[in-house]
């Protein structure tokens, strides 16, 4: 099946605490992305990756690193959670920016206490 | 000025109702146009794909975009409980070639 896997669901964690969401896609998708959903602001992108090494910013990139290391798996990594990164992530990935259908994650859950 | 500007509701309809959700835009330049579903506590599915200008039908669901008025439109026919989610638009096109999200509007389908 076609998917897109995030991990974990959810995640309760303390400011500062370094930490990694996975997000593993089976479809050959050259192009992944990172948002994070928040009330009234909708998705918000992070990260993107056009293929392998190949990484840029989205509009919301502050206090957040990916890397791109292999074509199926795109971890987000919070060296320092704060706060006002308490939101909900998901993970997208599809054949080309823009005019591609996105396939998404089912969501992590994150609250930085 | 947001670049998609979508009403977050929330649209409460009794089931059979036909359902009309709407976005705006500011950037003339785009051509691809989405809605996507999201159920609750999952992560959003494309629903409807229209390139350009036009109308785009799947079933109970009917997708329109009007490029002269930057808005574009999702109407479902013989709403049911099934249907209840939030709705959101997606655009994209020009020179960014990055999809541009409305925030969603949240429908409700009561029995």
């Amino acid at each position: 099946e076609a998917q897109v896997t995030q991990n974990p669901r959810y995640l309760i964690t303390v400011t500062g605490k370094k930490l990694t969401v996975t997000c593993s896609q089976n479809m050959n998708h050259e192009y992944m992305s990172w948002y994070r959903q928040d009330p009234g602001l909708g998705l918000r992108q992070i990260y993107y990756s056009m293929n392998v090494e190949v990484t840029d910013k989205g509009d919301v990139p502050e206090g957040y690193k990916v890397s791109r290391k292999e074509k199926r798996n795109f971890p987000l990594i919070l060296e320092s959670p704060s706060p006002n990164q308490t939101s909900l992530y998901f993970c997208a990935s599809s054949w080309g920016q823009g005019s591609e259908k996105l396939f998404f994650g089912s969501g992590t859950q994150l609250s930085v206490l | 000025q947001k670049e998609v500007e979508q009403d977050p509701g929330p649209l409460s309809v009794p089931e059979g109702a036909i359902v009309s959700l709407n976005c705006t835009y500011s950037n003339s330049a785009f051509q691809y146009f989405m809605w996507y579903r999201q159920y609750s506590r999952k992560g959003p599915e494309l629903l409807m794909y229209t390139y350009s200008s036009g109308n785009k039908e799947d079933g109970r669901f009917t997708a329109q975009v009007d490029k002269s008025s930057k808005y574009i439109s999702l109407f479902i026919r013989d709403s049911q409980p099934s249907d209840s989610a939030t709705y959101l638009c997606a655009m994209s096109g020009g020179d960014t070639d990055k999809l541009i999200f409305g925030t969603g509007t949240r429908l409700q389908v009561f029995p």
